[in-house]
């Protein structure tokens, strides 16, 4: 079945500091991938996402580009913010019902 | 617009009990989910409802279940609960790929 695997964390970082997290996936068909975040006490909120190989996702200073040859969607920002202090969370969802597969989450502490 | 509402925030329950977590999605949205997450761990999925019939199960036990009323709104059911049952339940919206989340529900089970 689908499956998605992300550096395990946490993750602690100055601020101004560049952020990487690793996603791999697999899948048996072809499909669409995303990052959530989950700020403390709160639910889930979509982060960005790419819908076929090569696109690149975008939003609030955060990327992330689908690879097909290396099923990746590594999530990175230039310079982090005490703000993004979070748990973020690398999904896939299939084409037929749309059910998300998350990975196991990665928490991230930024230091002011 | 509003979001994804879920009721109520926070549950204590015991052991053996039932409860019902209720989820009302973004206006226009056909497609609810319901996910569990259990403490450190990503969302696991339970059901999707799409027009109110159930269009996709995970792997959880028959004393899981979920319905869907005509107004899009959803119920999800547990019965005979379990320590393990212990998480925060998510109810998600959606169009077509892009799910919106609401806030949660707390279970704890004693």
């Amino acid at each position: 079945g689908d499956s998605v695997t992300q550096m395990e964390g946490p993750v602690t970082l100055s601020e101004e500091a560049f952020l990487t997290i690793n996603c791999t996936y697999t899948a048996t068909g072809y499909p669409s991938l995303f990052w959530y975040v989950q700020y403390p006490g709160e639910g889930l909120q979509l982060l960005l996402k790419a819908t076929k190989a090569d696109d690149k996702g975008s939003n609030k200073g955060f990327e992330a580009t689908y690879r097909k040859e290396t099923t990746s969607f590594h999530l990175e920002k230039g310079s982090v913010q005490v703000s993004d202090s979070a748990v973020y969370f690398c999904a896939l969802s299939d084409r037929i019902d749309y059910k998300l597969s998350f990975g196991a989450g990665t928490t991230v502490t930024v230091r002011a | 617009d509003a979001g994804v509402t879920q009721s109520p925030t926070h549950l204590i329950k015991t052991r053996g009990q039932h409860v019902t977590l209720r989820c009302s999605p973004i206006s226009g949205h056909k497609s609810v989910s319901w996910y569990q997450q259990v403490l450190g761990q990503g969302p696991q999925f339970i059901f999707q409802y799409y027009e109110k019939e159930e269009r996709g199960r995970g792997n959880f036990p028959d004393r899981f279940s979920a319905r869907q009323f005509p107004n899009y709104s959803s119920e999800l059911n547990v019965n005979a609960l379990l320590l393990g049952d212990s998480a925060l339940y998510l109810c998600a919206s959606s169009l077509k790929d892009e799910q919106f989340f609401g806030p949660g529900t707390r279970l704890t089970v004693l």
